[in-house]
């Protein structure tokens, strides 16, 4: 696509639900990676892939967050369990293999954990 | 320490002075350095990208870069209003790879 591409927008949950975001990079775009933003904050590295496989998940929080992209184009990220500490906009980036690695972001999916 | 440390500011510069907004990184290899800003409610968007020590012109922006000092930063000419945002400084953590950090972000108020 154009662009890349979040869904949902906008995700108001419970505590204790699973979520899922998902993410369509722009085409092409070998590498995708997930951050987390709280308001007044920079994004927070979460994890990033180079095609299909996770090149790096040092930045998820613990093991109720989990990230897929089983055929190199489209990511989901899944939280399980969710807490009220999870709420943040959640962004996705995609960026081209290349050595500039300049990334471009996608509107992001706020994620409200009541 | 983090990673990739700014002052959040707010900075504030009137219309038409020349705002600088600084970075310091702790990662010694880090390769690739970045400038991102980011209006109130949306996401990131590239500014400048700066690969070597020394300057990087681009109209109204100049990126810096010096490596022994582990130090970034991003000066803005004649400043407007709609300049106002906050500035994300951003690294590539890693030599070869693609793993990018931001900092917290500093806050610039341009007044008119």
């Amino acid at each position: 696509g154009a662009g890349v591409s979040q869904t949902p927008s906008n995700k108001v949950t419970e505590k204790g639900k699973y979520v899922e975001l998902r993410c369509d990079p722009i085409s092409g775009h070998t590498a995708l990676y997930w951050y987390r933003q709280s308001l007044g904050q920079g994004p927070e590295f979460l994890i990033y892939f180079q095609g299909t496989g996770a090149a790096d998940d040092s930045g998820l929080p613990n093991d109720r967050f989990f990230a897929v992209r089983p055929e190199g184009s489209v990511s989901t990220l899944k939280i399980q369990r969710t807490e009220r500490g999870d709420s943040a906009v959640y962004l996705c980036a995609s960026s081209p293999r290349d050595g500039a690695n300049v990334l471009t972001f996608g509107a992001g999916s706020r994620l409200t954990v009541l | 320490q983090k990673e990739v440390e700014q002052n959040s500011g707010p900075l504030s510069v009137p219309e038409g002075a020349i705002a600088s907004l600084n970075c310091t990184y702790s990662d010694r290899v880090s390769q690739s350095f970045f400038w991102y800003r980011q209006y109130s409610g949306k996401s990131p968007e590239l500014i400048m990208s700066i690969y070597s020590n020394g300057d990087k012109e681009d109209g109204r922006f100049t990126a810096q870069l010096n490596k022994a000092s582990q130090y970034v930063s991003l000066l803005i000419r004649d400043s407007q209003p709609s300049d106002s945002a906050t500035y994300l400084c951003a690294v590539n953590g890693d030599t070869g790879g693609f793993k990018t950090i931001f900092g917290a972000g500093t806050r610039l108020f341009v007044k008119a």
